[in-house]
């Protein structure tokens, strides 16, 4: 079967750095991709990542091991604005975007 | 340039009755796929059109039916509504069907009775 794991919720202080890791085991593998989605709202594209190593936008960075099945999402200066939930996606061979539950985090000031 | 468009934002409707929800893509997007969204299970997959042809289809019964017009322009039909259909339904547009910049609409909030 094809599954994508990510905690389901992280906490963090306003102004830290958290870190979002997902898992993935998909039939075949293109690419995963991060999206942020506000309550009420829809999901927004954050990131992309085709091959290993880290992808930095802003504060945003998203990392990637091919050969760990595994990624992550990092946020550095965390504001209250951030305070949203997270989903990786991974496309599959049959060119199917599969996304995690999501992982919410909360930011406490 | 405008984003994703879907109507309606909400609906309501009772147990048995079908329901048909509208995505209007960024213009010049070919590729359209619908998600539905419900607390706890993530955005799962119901199928992807590009060109008007389904590409991918998801494991949902086959109440769960979809179409693509000559302008993109997409809808999904459910039919025989149960209770558990009532979810945010999302559709994403982009220029080919990639992981790069899915581009989401806002969704329909179904809420069947």
């Amino acid at each position: 079967g094809q599954s994508l794991e990510q905690p389901s919720e992280v906490t963090a202080v306003e102004g830290a750095i958290v870190q979002i890791n997902c898992t993935y085991q998909t039939s075949g593998f293109y690419g995963l991709s991060w999206y942020q989605q506000h309550d009420g709202g829809a999901p927004t594209f954050l990131s992309y990542n085709a091959l290993d190593g880290l992808e930095e936008t802003g504060r945003f960075s998203s990392f990637l091991s091919r050969s760990d099945s595994y990624g992550y999402l990092l946020l550095q200066e965390l504001q209250m604005k951030d305070s949203a939930s997270y989903f990786c996606a991974v496309e599959d061979r049959d060119d199917k975007i599969i996304f995690g539950k999501g992982t919410r985090l909360h930011i406490l000031p | 340039k405008a984003g994703v468009t879907q109507t309606p934002r909400y609906l309501i409707k009772t147990r048995g009755q079908q329901v048909t929800l509208s995505c209007s893509p960024i213009s010049g997007h070919r590729s359209v796929s619908w998600y539905q969204q419900t607390p706890g299970q993530g955005l799962q997959f119901l199928f992807e059109y590009f060109s008007e042809t389904q590409r991918n289809k998801g494991n949902f019964p086959g109440r769960f039916s979809g179409r693509q017009f000559s302008n993109s322009r997409s809808e999904m039909n459910v039919s025989t509504l149960e209770l558990g259909d009532s979810a945010l339904y999302l559709c994403a547009s982009s220029l080919k069907a990639d992981n790069y910049g899915y581009t989401f609409g806002s969704g329909t909030r179904l809420t069947v009775v």
